[in-house]
């Protein structure tokens, strides 16, 4: 299995709150990604990483930040958290072979009440 | 911009045979990827078609048509494992920094009854 590891695992939180999760590899891996997992929507990018200090948006980018300045760690931070961002979260990381292959933490649960 | 669109659920019994499309709308294509989730687990990679064709790993194929922006995922001899959402992604083309996103279908909730 990839080694990557996220945390925490389970959060529990209130809304307007900042909240940040931590994703790490010891894969040495380029790429690094943040997925967001909602019934009947399947992953959604929040955010990736193509580099230390090098991000871009996803398709579901607003309200969230990142930031990667060690190439084991990207950090997501929900600036001021809202239920509607109740969700599970999933990092991801992958390399730069032909077929893309991303390997999945083991995903965070968050509830914002 | 890119839309995948695969069932939402199919039923089968064990031993039987369950194919899985997906069709997808991309402004540039590399390749359809397939995952695997287990309830409460995290997804974990299947195949890759690139090429059109059929790719066989085992009891599961994949096969792709790129002039029909169509693939299946083909899982054969069904067992209770085998209960699980499967996702289609297709792979962007984009620029350089964005060879490693994918974008992911709604995935199909398979049911393998006994």
């Amino acid at each position: 299995d990839a080694g990557i590891t996220q945390s925490p695992r389970h959060k529990v939180t209130e809304t307007g709150t900042p909240v940040t999760l931590r994703c790490h590899q010891t894969e040495n891996h380029r790429y690094m990604y943040w997925y967001r997992q909602d019934p009947g929507h399947g992953l959604r990018l929040i955010h990736y990483s193509y580099g230390v200090k090098d991000t871009d948006k996803g398709e579901v980018s607003d309200g969230y930040s990142v930031s990667r300045s060690k190439t084991e760690d990207f950090l997501l931070t929900l600036e001021s958290a809202t239920s509607s961002q109740t969700s599970v979260y999933f990092c991801a990381i992958s390399g730069t072979g032909e077929g893309n292959e991303q390997f999945f933490g083991p995903g965070t649960r968050l509830t914002v009440l | 911009g890119q839309s995948l669109e695969q069932p939402s659920e199919v039923t089968a019994v064990e031993g039987a045979i369950v194919q899985i499309n997906c069709t997808y709308q991309t402004s540039g294509f590399y390749g359809l990827s397939w995952y695997q989730q287990h309830d409460g687990g995290a997804p974990t990679f299947l195949s890759y078609n690139a090429l059109d064709g059929l790719e066989e790993t085992g009891r599961f194929s994949s096969f792709l048509s790129r002039s029909d922006s169509y693939g299946y995922l083909l899982l054969q001899e069904l067992q209770m494992k085998d209960s699980a959402s499967y996702f289609c992604a297709v792979r962007d083309r984009g620029t350089t920094d964005s060879w490693g996103k994918l974008q992911f279908g709604a995935g199909t909730q398979v049911v393998v009854t006994p």
